[in-house]
């Protein structure tokens, strides 16, 4: 079945440093698609970063880039120098093929707090 | 940029109502979906369409049901409201192929049944 976890409800990180949110999938298909979201408290879904299973490299996207470990099935977060409106809910995402149509399955989200 | 507009923020509705929550995209794109997000729960696809008149049941299609006469166009209904369909409200679309393709959200309705 396909699945996406995200075990940590909240995770808190003082301005200007780093963190990680994590994020591990289970899947049979060969060829998939993983994908971080923010919500801020305004509600509306922000797309920031996107792993192809059959990228070599690592995403990054300004400060934000997955730590991509295939065989351990985990595609997690790393959000560098965190910002104040880095607060927000952030969902792990994924797309393939055995979910039909170009659906997503989403994971329950992390709530980010960054504190001065 | 791809922009997907949901036409109420707010909305509150009584038990037993008709509910028309509408979406419009503008980036000609073939797949629209509706969620419920609950706390704790993630988000949930109630129903999706890729293409016009086309339509498929997600996770959590009781209660609900959806219309799509128009490609940019794509209205969530719930036949008769009730009080434990007060939730948010989101709809995405994408485009069709590629795994790398994101799906573009809307703002969200946050929806309260009385």
């Amino acid at each position: 079945a396909q699945k996406i976890t995200q075990t940590q409800p909240g995770m808190f990180v003082q301005e200007k440093e780093a963190v990680t949110l994590d994020c591990t999938y289970d899947t049979s298909d060969p060829s998939y698609g993983l994908f971080w979201y923010k919500q801020p408290s305004s509600g509306e879904m922000i797309f920031l970063i996107y792993q192809g299973s059959y990228d070599q490299q690592n995403a990054t996207e300004g400060r934000y880039s997955l730590n991509f470990q295939k065989a351990r099935k985990s595609a997690n977060l790393v959000i560098s120098a965190s910002q104040l409106g880095d607060s927000a809910m952030y969902f792990c995402a994924m797309r393939g093929r055995g979910l039909g149509t170009d659906k997503l399955i989403f994971g329950t989200g992390t709530r980010l707090q960054v504190f001065p | 940029d791809v922009k997907v507009t949901q036409s109420s923020r707010y909305l509150v509705k009584r038990t037993g109502e008709k509910v028309f929550l509408e979406c419009v995209q503008d980036m000609d794109h073939e797949n629209m979906f509706w969620y419920r997000q609950d706390p704790g729960l993630g988000l949930r696809l109630i129903y999706f369409s890729y293409d016009v008149k086309m339509k498929e049941k997600g996770d959590i299609p009781e209660g609900y049901s959806v219309s799509r006469e128009k490609k940019e166009r794509f209205s969530l209904i719930l036949e008769s409201a009730s009080t434990n369909q007060t939730s948010m409200y989101l709809c995405a679309s994408t485009r069709t192929g590629g795994e790398y393709q994101p799906q573009h959200f809307g703002d969200g309705t946050r929806l309260s049944i009385l």
